[in-house]
């Protein structure tokens, strides 16, 4: 069974601090990607990447970086953290092969706070 | 580019009664479609998928929905629920390019089961 492991299931962090939310998956899947979830907007992709040291911007990238130096690992990046990024994180990947029929697979999120 | 719409965003019923939770896309390129569900506190689990052939896919646990292109419609239906099936239920789309491309989700519809 694949296994996507989000580091945090609850973070504090103050405004102004640079914000790490940590994701790994166990299945050698290509494709990684980073979420976040709000009530009545559904979830929304932030960035994803197809490969290591590869990524792309997604609909709502402001605000926010990655990093994929390892192909099982994906961090999510605030370099500042505000306010309105208080919000349900969640990461997801899936494989290459055959594309885009293949589910992504998800972690169980990261509910950061904001203060 | 797509987009995903879940006219309802709560779903109020009684157990064992039938509930349809509607899905609309809108697409210029053909695509697959997906329902994922969301229990509390969890992250996403896909339910089912449709990616071509017979227009009626089914779940393990009892869901079914089914593709009509002339409707552009993807409904999630089960004939007999039960408290268990208190989740949140997402409708995602994605382009069939036979490359790895970006899931769209719609806002969510709230299911709860009562007694």
């Amino acid at each position: 069974d694949v296994k996507v492991t989000q580091s945090s299931r609850y973070l504090v962090k103050r405004t102004g601090e640079k914000v790490f939310l940590e994701c790994v998956q166990d299945m050698d899947h290509e494709n990684m990607f980073w979420y976040r979830q709000d009530p009545g907007l559904g979830l929304r992709l932030i960035y994803f990447s197809y490969d290591v040291k590869m990524k792309e911007k997604g609909d709502i990238p402001e605000g926010y970086s990655v990093s994929r130096e390892k192909k099982e690992r994906f961090s999510l990046i605030l370099e500042s953290a505000s306010t309105n990024q208080t919000s349900m994180y969640l990461c997801a990947s899936s494989p290459l092969s055959g594309g885009g029929n293949q589910p992504q697979h998800f972690g169980d999120g990261t509910r950061l706070s904001i203060l | 580019a797509q987009s995903v719409t879940q006219l309802d965003s709560q779903v109020p019923v009684f157990e064992e009664a039938p509930v349809e939770l509607r899905c609309n896309y809108s697409s210029s390129v053909s695509v697959y479609l997906f329902w994922y569900v969301q229990y509390p506190n969890q992250g996403l689990q896909l339910l089912l998928k449709y990616l071509s052939g017979s227009t009626l896919v089914e779940s393990i646990n009892g869901f079914e929905a089914e593709f009509n292109k002339s409707q552009t419609s993807f409904h999630l239906r089960k004939p007999s629920v039960h408290i268990s099936d208190t989740a949140e239920y997402f409708c995602a789309v994605r382009k069939n390019t036979g490359t790895a491309s970006k899931l769209t989700f719609g806002t969510g519809t709230r299911l709860q089961v009562t007694l």
